[in-house]
């Protein structure tokens, strides 16, 4: 079956270290998005990539870092310029303008000890 | 300043009662409108979606969603809330001239009580 995986579900990092949350589709979807969740702040948008080899910055790109050298990865860099990493990273992909279907992964709980 | 609003943090409903959550949107132009519901832990499962058309939108395990353009309003409905239903549930909309990105409400957390 087709759908998102993200590794690992749970990532600890300790201050100063940069760490990469892995995103893989096998959907065919040509963009991929990366999303921050914080408890009462729904989700936001960190950074998308619409084809490879190309990606924008969202709503709270500071401090993160992507890569898109294949269709089917979008791996997410914390870097330890983010002041606050401890939160759940949520990955999708979609179609854009074909049924504006998003699948997410199930996500990334990053804590900083 | 365009953004999705969901006025309720949460709500607490007893199994079997009815449910509406609240969502409202201000944008320029009318955006595509979602329904997603996230379980602890877990990703986002879509419920429902409006495009065009009919305004009562059905979507799966039960819910519909009624979409008022003169209220900017796009509120999910439920006649008889499950035990399983208690979740956070998330309003979201894509605009084509914003690149087709998904923007989010806050999002309202329902709890179901026996």
């Amino acid at each position: 079956d087709g759908g998102i995986t993200q590794s690992p579900k749970y990532l600890f990092r300790k201050e100063g270290q940069n760490v990469t949350l892995s995103c893989e589709q096998n959907l065919n979807h040509d963009a991929m998005y990366w999303y921050r969740q914080d408890p009462g702040q729904g989700l936001r948008l960190i950074y998308y990539s619409q084809i490879v080899n190309d990606f924008q910055k969202g709503d709270i790109a500071e401090g993160y870092s992507v890569s898109r050298e294949k269709k089917e990865s979008f791996p997410l860099t914390v870097t330890s310029a983010q002041k606050n990493p401890t939160a759940f990273y949520l990955c999708a992909s979609s179609n854009p303008g074909q049924n504006y279907g998003y699948t997410f992964g199930s996500g990334t709980r990053l804590t900083v000890v | 300043a365009q953004s999705v609003t969901q006025p309720d943090i949460h709500i607490t409903v007893s199994e079997g009662a009815s449910l509406e959550l609240r969502c409202n949107y201000s944008y320029g132009a009318t955006p595509y409108l979602f329904w997603y519901v996230q379980s602890p832990g877990q990703g986002l499962q879509l419920l429902l979606k409006y495009f065009s058309g009919d305004t009562l939108v059905q979507g799966i395990k039960g819910f519909e969603a009624e979409f008022k353009r003169s209220q900017s309003s796009f509120n999910l409905r439920k006649p008889s809330v499950h035990w399983s239903d208690a979740a956070e549930y998330f309003c979201a909309v894509v605009l084509r001239s914003n690149d087709y990105k998904l923007s989010f409400g806050a999002g309202t957390t329902v709890t179901v009580r026996a």
